[in-house]
């Protein structure tokens, strides 16, 4: 069973600071999205990485995965009160290519 | 316009009691999908569908049965809830199987639905 993990589980932070959240596992997967959630929707994807190393920045959110593609990274520069909500990553793989494993998520608190 | 959309938005009920939940795309999408999302916000898929076609059924029980009418539909029965069936269903839409064609693809999801079981 593939499993990902995601760390920290919470995290609460001034506005201005500087974060990094991680997704982890021992499995290999073709490709590695990150989603936002907000209370009461469903996930909204941010990114896709697909390549090993692959880094992708969105205005201040910079994604990574890792060389083997078994991990990622989250770096968010300056953090603002709209960041909030749940951060989850997920791995995709498969016969099909449709079996998206999701981590448990971070959940991401920017104070003002 | 609503890309993926589920109904109701929430539904509570009593146990061993029969439910569905719709969900419709009107995105042009080959596949569709059902997840879970625990009190814990764990996401977890339960089914995938292609060209109405179960590819996915991650040991559910037999008491969840997804009917795809049409590429554009993929509603959810439940029969004979029990309270651990208690979650946020989200139901999500994707063009093509990533792997198959060497590309990945992008999921969207609809607004979820709420089941509370009594």
């Amino acid at each position: 069973t593939q499993l990902l993990e995601q760390s920290p589980q919470f995290l609460s932070i001034q506005e201005g600071e500087n974060l990094t959240v991680y997704c982890n596992s021992s499995s290999v997967f073709s490709s590695l999205q990150w989603y936002r959630q907000e209370p009461g929707e469903g996930p909204v994807l941010l990114v896709t990485v697909v390549t090993g190393g692959e880094v992708k920045k969105l205005k201040r959110l910079t994604f990574q995965f890792g060389d083997a593609r078994k991990d990622s990274s989250l770096h968010i520069t300056a953090a603002q009160p709209g960041d909030t909500g749940l951060y989850l990553c997920a791995g995709e793989s498969g016969n099909y290519g449709q079996n998206f494993v999701f981590g448990p998520g971070t959940r991401l608190s920017v104070l003002p | 316009d609503t890309a993926v959309s589920q109904t109701p938005k929430y539904l509570v009920t009593q146990m061993g009691n029969d439910k569905s939940i719709k969900c419709e795309q009107n995105l042009g999408h080959d596949t569709m999908y059902w997840y879970k999302q625990d009190s814990k916000k764990f996401l977890k898929i339960m089914f995938s569908y292609n060209n109405k076609e179960l590819i996915i059924n991650e040991t559910v029980p037999n008491r969840f049965s997804p009917k795809s009418p049409d590429k554009a539909h993929l509603n959810l029965h439940i029969n004979s809830l029990e309270l651990g069936d208690s979650a946020v269903y989200f139901c999500a839409s994707s063009h093509i199987p990533g792997q198959r064609w060497g590309v990945t693809d992008t999921q969207y999801f609809g607004p979820g639905t709420r089941l509370t079981v009594l």
